[in-house]
């Protein structure tokens, strides 16, 4: 099946620097990616919607300036979390649906977890 | 898109068939119905899905009432490797494709 790969797996950091999340579609092209955050007990929780070449679209909530988000080429998509405080240590997860994949079949990273301090 | 309700847990023996249930009863006419699991700690992992008929792979099948209120996957031989959180999702695959993640159910596979 289709791989997604996120880097870092994990990262650990301190409060009020910025941390960046790679995420790489390594044999198929993903027009779109979508970015999950997911704190302990609780489900995925979207936060962007992310299209190649365009600004991403954020969920209701979701600060678009702490959370920069950019989809350069088909294959890449990157998550900074801005100015990180220990509230946004969480579980990060991204998705990619290939070109012509059904509607709703998305492939996800492994996900990156923060740990800001 | 439609919501879905699944139990929050269940449990199943090693080697058993495993059927979880989803309850859909707003689906509308044109929203397929998606499994993905989640093993602790790490991303989703799409299984199935399927929009009237029944479904099957090499992980699993879906099985949709008549009147796609209501959809069970199985797993045939459930092995403790698919223990893990069971999320069944309707989407009506539109212009983004969004999925929303409800709780799912965790399936324990016991020895």
């Amino acid at each position: 099946g289709a791989v997604v790969s996120q880097h870092p797996s994990w990262v650990i950091c301190k409060s009020g620097t910025s941390v960046k999340i790679e995420c790489r579609s390594l044999d198929f092209q993903a027009t779109t990616m979508f970015w999950y955050r997911q704190f302990p007990k609780q489900s995925l929780m979207l936060m962007a919607t992310s299209n190649e070449g365009s600004k991403a679209t954020y969920e209701q909530g979701v600060e678009k300036d702490k959370f920069l988000i950019n989809h350069a080429s088909l294959t890449l998509s990157t998550l900074t979390v801005t100015s990180a405080h220990p509230e946004d240590s969480s579980f990060y997860i991204c998705s990619a649906r290939g070109i012509g994949s059904p509607a709703g079949e998305l492939f996800f990273g492994e996900g990156s977890r923060l740990t800001v301090l | 898109d439609a919501k879905t309700t699944q139990p929050p847990s269940m449990d199943c023996a090693e080697g058993r068939a495993a059927n979880l249930p989803c309850n859909h009863s707003t689906i509308s006419g044109n929203e397929y119905v998606y499994w993905y699991r989640q093993i602790h700690s790490q991303g989703p992992q799409y299984i199935i899905h399927g929009l009237k008929n029944n479904e099957t792979n090499e992980m699993a099948s879906l099985i949709i009432t008549e009147d796609r209120k209501s959809s069970t996957l199985i797993l045939p031989h459930a092995t403790l490797r698919d223990t893990a959180v069971y999320y069944c999702i309707v989407n009506s695959g539109g212009s983004n494709y969004k999925l929303t993640f409800g709780k799912g159910t965790l399936l324990t596979v016991n020895p």
